[in-house]
């Protein structure tokens, strides 16, 4: 089984619509992300957390929040989503002292 | 300006020749730098990590880092046509827990 898994692995929703992307991890880490990865832009954090009780906002976290329900699970969500957050999300742990990330296999997101 | 600038590529090699691949940073106080190695439809996957400046062999792959002009380096030996992905840097400090990337390098390995 997969460190990190995604689900849904693909999703096709309506502008408006919220919809939920989750994550599962094994690695024991405290440490969650969930990126968003654009053609040419890279990965660019959305939020992060560091244990349970911590939520911090990323470089574009707005249009998203998150829940961090247990240690091995941080949600993502899109209130209301928009056709500009078409894209390919990362969830992902991290070893917290060097910052090694291990990354999920990822969401493909189309907003129409 | 991004902390972490990479050439997005792509940059296209025959098989078996050296592929160089380069990352430029500006916060002085990152101290740990990666390669992250990502296929079409994957999730990135670590592929090496170094400390302090100077050189780390793994195999085919060796990681450069020269902190004094703030560069990193990936080199790829003997590349084979499997080595086709895209390629991403990171930089990473402990205070603030801060992991940045660049934008990635595209190679394709042609056979």
């Amino acid at each position: 089984d997969a460190d990190v898994t995604q689900t849904p692995r693909n999703r096709i929703t309506k502008t408006g619509k919220r919809i939920m992307l989750e994550c599962s991890q094994t690695k024991g880490h405290d440490r969650m992300y969930w990126y968003r990865q654009d053609p040419g832009l890279g990965l660019r954090l959305i939020y992060y957390s560091f244990d349970v009780k911590d939520i911090n906002k990323g470089e574009i976290s707005d249009g998203y929040s998150v829940s961090r329900q247990a240690q091995a699970k941080f949600s993502l969500s899109l209130e209301s989503a928009i056709p500009n957050q078409t894209a390919l999300y990362f969830c992902a742990t991290s070893d917290p002292e060097v910052g090694k990330a291990f990354f999920g296999q990822g969401t493909r997101l189309t907003v129409v | 300006q991004k902390e972490v600038e990479q050439d997005p590529g792509p940059l296209s090699v025959p098989e078996g020749a050296i592929v160089s691949l380069n990352c430029t940073y500006s916060n002085s106080a990152f101290q740990y730098f990666m390669w992250y190695r990502q296929y079409s439809r994957k999730g990135p996957e670590l592929l090496m990590y170094t400390y302090s400046s100077g050189n780390k062999e793994d195999g085919r792959f060796t990681a450069q880092v020269d902190k004094s002009s703030k560069y990193i380096s990936l080199f790829i030996r003997d590349s084979q046509p499997s080595d086709s992905a895209t390629y991403l840097c990171a930089a990473f400090k402990a205070a603030g827990n801060k992991l940045t990337f660049g934008g990635g390098t595209r190679v394709l390995v042609k056979p």
